[in-house]
């Protein structure tokens, strides 16, 4: 079956505009999850939908981020008034969780450049 | 919240060495699970382990979960060059988010 998609793949932003990332997790999935990875650096958790329950936020770097999940499904992430320090690639996981934990399914990621 | 220690960060192996990786918490921990990321790519789940001292193996990746759950190990014999990447090995707590160790970087000389 289709994996999690991502989209855009690429987006060129100028500092101070406002983004939205996009993440289609793989269906009947009932986690979903947006990490940020630098170049060469490892996983930043940001944020972590299980379900009808309340989102995870914990990881959220500032109060530009934001992410919501409509229907148990998609996911955008949007972060306002981009910074360069927000350059980085975006990515979506989603996961299975039935009676046990099962591993993450990870989409392409987003390559975020703020100029 | 609990941590994982990854070490090393970095490893560079002749083809045809051996090679492994050990992630460490101070805490004892429900699950491991272990990922690997080749260079551009994304993070590709490998295997999950969920018992005291198991052992599961994939070809020449063979992982260990440690008797007091609080270690685990990702060994790799005789490696190629397609083994080339980072490998992370994460971990969470009922539906706690999972926390990725830093990962090590995996380097293959021909």
């Amino acid at each position: 079956g289709a994996g999690v998609s991502q989209s855009p793949s690429n987006k060129v932003t100028e500092k101070g505009k406002d983004v939205e990332l996009r993440c289609d997790p793989i269906s009947g999935h009932t986690a979903l999850y947006w990490y940020r990875q630098s170049l060469g650096q490892g996983l930043e958790f940001l944020i972590y939908f299980q379900g009808n329950s309340a989102p995870d936020k914990s990881g959220l770097p500032s109060d530009r981020f934001s992410a919501e999940r409509t229907g148990g499904s998609v996911s955008t992430l949007t972060i306002q008034r981009t910074q360069q320090e927000d350059s980085a690639v975006y990515l979506c996981a989603s996961s299975y969780l039935a009676g046990g934990y099962t591993g993450q399914y990870f989409g392409p990621g987003t390559r975020l450049t703020v100029t | 919240g609990q941590q994982v220690m990854q070490i090393p960060q970095y490893q560079h192996v002749q083809e045809g060495e051996d090679f492994t990786t050990y992630c460490n918490s101070s805490t004892t921990l429900s699950n491991i699970q272990w990922y690997k990321q080749r260079p551009g790519g994304h993070p590709v789940f490998l295997i999950q382990l969920v018992k005291s001292g198991e052992v599961k193996k994939q070809k020449r990746l063979t992982f260990q979960f440690g008797e007091a759950k609080k270690n685990s190990s990702l060994h790799i014999t005789a490696t190629q060059t397609t083994d080339v990447g980072t490998y992370f090995c994460a971990s969470n707590s009922g539906n706690t988010p999972l926390v990725f160790g830093k990962g090590t970087r995996l380097s293959v000389i021909a």
